[in-house]
């Protein structure tokens, strides 16, 4: 299975919502990212997890929040966002963090297409 | 700020026809990958290129690196429709990773 699954595909919220992003991967990689990308944009990384713990955070608003629960699963918590955190949000995962092993190839989840109203 | 940026931004072509688009960088680098994103989808690695390497070949795709000029290229040959999607470079130093600014390939059937 080599396949990084992400639910749900499209989230409408308001700002007062709270909402979480899913993404699992079953390839027994032992990174995994998520990254934010606005339209005709490169994606943007927001927070890396490398065996279960958070060891990048590209100065990311509190307003998101990442959990790891176990080695396949990796969440987002969203919590009073604002319009302009409407985005694509892509998780990607590789079998170890790309700081320790540079050639780390990612494999990306298809996105959660977000809009904050 | 952006480590990475391409050109062109847009490029379209007739099936058939290669397609070549090229990525510049800022720092030096461990390895420098391209990807492929279709329409608003997740992306899709393609190569991998070392720091030590100048040139890699996988099917119709062709790399080359300069590590002089802090520059890759992508060459796609005999072009498909299917091939009709964004291209980004991304360059990894150790310390950050980042995505270039990308060039969205259109393969005109």
């Amino acid at each position: 299975d080599t396949e990084v699954t992400q639910t749900p595909k499209h989230l409408v919220m308001g700002m007062t919502n709270k909402k979480s992003l899913k993404c699992e991967q079953h390839m027994g990689h032992r990174a995994m990212y998520w990254y934010k990308q606005k339209a005709k944009k490169p994606p943007e990384l927001m927070f890396v997890y490398s065996y279960e713990k958070l060891s990048i955070n590209e100065s990311v608003p509190s307003r998101f929040s990442p959990e790891c629960p176990n080695s396949s699963l990796l969440n987002l918590h969203l919590h009073a966002l604002q319009p302009e955190d409407s985005a694509l949000y892509l998780c990607a995962s590789s079998q170890d963090n790309w700081v320790a092993d540079s050639q780390e190839t990612q494999y990306f989840g298809p996105g959660t297409r977000l809009l904050v109203l | 700020s952006q480590q990475g940026e391409e050109d062109p931004q847009a490029l379209s072509i007739q099936e058939g026809e290669n397609a070549t688009m090229n990525c510049s960088y800022k720092t030096s680098i461990n390895n420098l990958q391209w990807y492929r994103q279709n329409s608003g989808r997740g992306l899709v690695h393609l190569i991998l290129i070392r720091s030590n390497e100048r040139e890699k070949h996988s099917g119709r795709l062709r790399v080359t690196l300069d590590t002089s000029k802090k520059s890759s290229s992508l060459l796609i040959t005999a072009s498909r429709a299917a091939d009709t999607a964004s291209y980004f470079c991304a360059t990894d130093n150790g310390n950050q990773f980042y995505f270039g600014t990308g060039t969205s390939l259109t393969v005109i059937p």
